[in-house]
């Protein structure tokens, strides 16, 4: 059965300091992999997903992730993390022909101090 | 283009009564799907409709159960409650389900059950 799991459930950092939220996932087939955030009392947004191809993958806001499949993980780094980062991101997983059946880590709570 | 709608934002409810929570997908979008998510167990997938059929189901008690209208709309009802119900109750549509395919969340329904 799938499974993920982010390894820290609340990462607080300083701003324009570097961050990564760790990833790490469990499946017995070939899975998609995406990042989504949610900001307090809303719904999730995508950040960035991983399909196939080059395993790195970015979003607009300056975050990006990379899949390494031999050690099943998909880290979401950013090199100058913004206040307005801060928010909850989830990592989740989509197996082929699963429709939108996502399963979703804990969840990692970011918290930006100036 | 309008969001995911979904209704209401806010529900208290007692042990043992029913409850029907309403999603409208963006326009176009024919996959639905519902998530419940808690503190404890974080955000888990209830089932995905398609073209009015159930398509997948997560591991949710058969008090869980929805429903697609032919315009793609969607309602989840859950019968008897129990204290543990108490969540937010996410929608997300999508343009056709794909295991590929972003996501587009609502803001969820918070429910209390007393």
């Amino acid at each position: 059965a799938q499974s993920v799991t982010q390894l820290d459930s609340q990462v607080p950092v300083f701003e324009e300091a570097p961050v990564e939220l760790r990833c790490n996932y469990s499946s017995s087939v070939s899975v998609y992999l995406f990042w989504y955030v949610q900001y307090p009392n809303q719904g999730l947004q995508l950040l960035l997903k991983y399909l196939s191809g080059s395993t790195l993958v970015e979003s607009i806001n300056g975050f990006e992730a990379e899949f390494n499949k031999s050690q099943t993980s998909f880290h979401l780094r950013k090199p100058s993390v913004h206040i307005s980062d801060t928010a909850e991101y989830f990592c989740a997983v989509s197996e082929k022909n699963q429709g939108g059946k996502l399963i979703f880590g804990q969840g990692t709570e970011l918290s930006v101090k100036p | 283009k309008a969001g995911v709608t979904q209704t209401p934002r806010y529900l208290i409810k007692t042990r043992g009564q029913q409850v029907t929570l309403s999603c409208s997908p963006i326009s176009g979008h024919r996959s639905v799907s519902w998530y419940q998510q808690t503190p404890g167990q974080g955000l888990q997938f209830l089932f995905e409709y398609f073209s009015e059929t159930q398509r997948n189901k997560g591991n949710f008690p058969g008090r869980f159960s929805g429903r697609q209208f032919s315009n793609s709309r969607s309602e989840m009802n859950v019968s008897t409650l129990e204290l543990g119900d108490s969540a937010l109750y996410l929608c997300a549509s999508s343009l056709a389900g794909g295991s590929k395919e972003k996501l587009f969340f609502g803001s969820g329904t918070q429910l209390s059950v007393l």
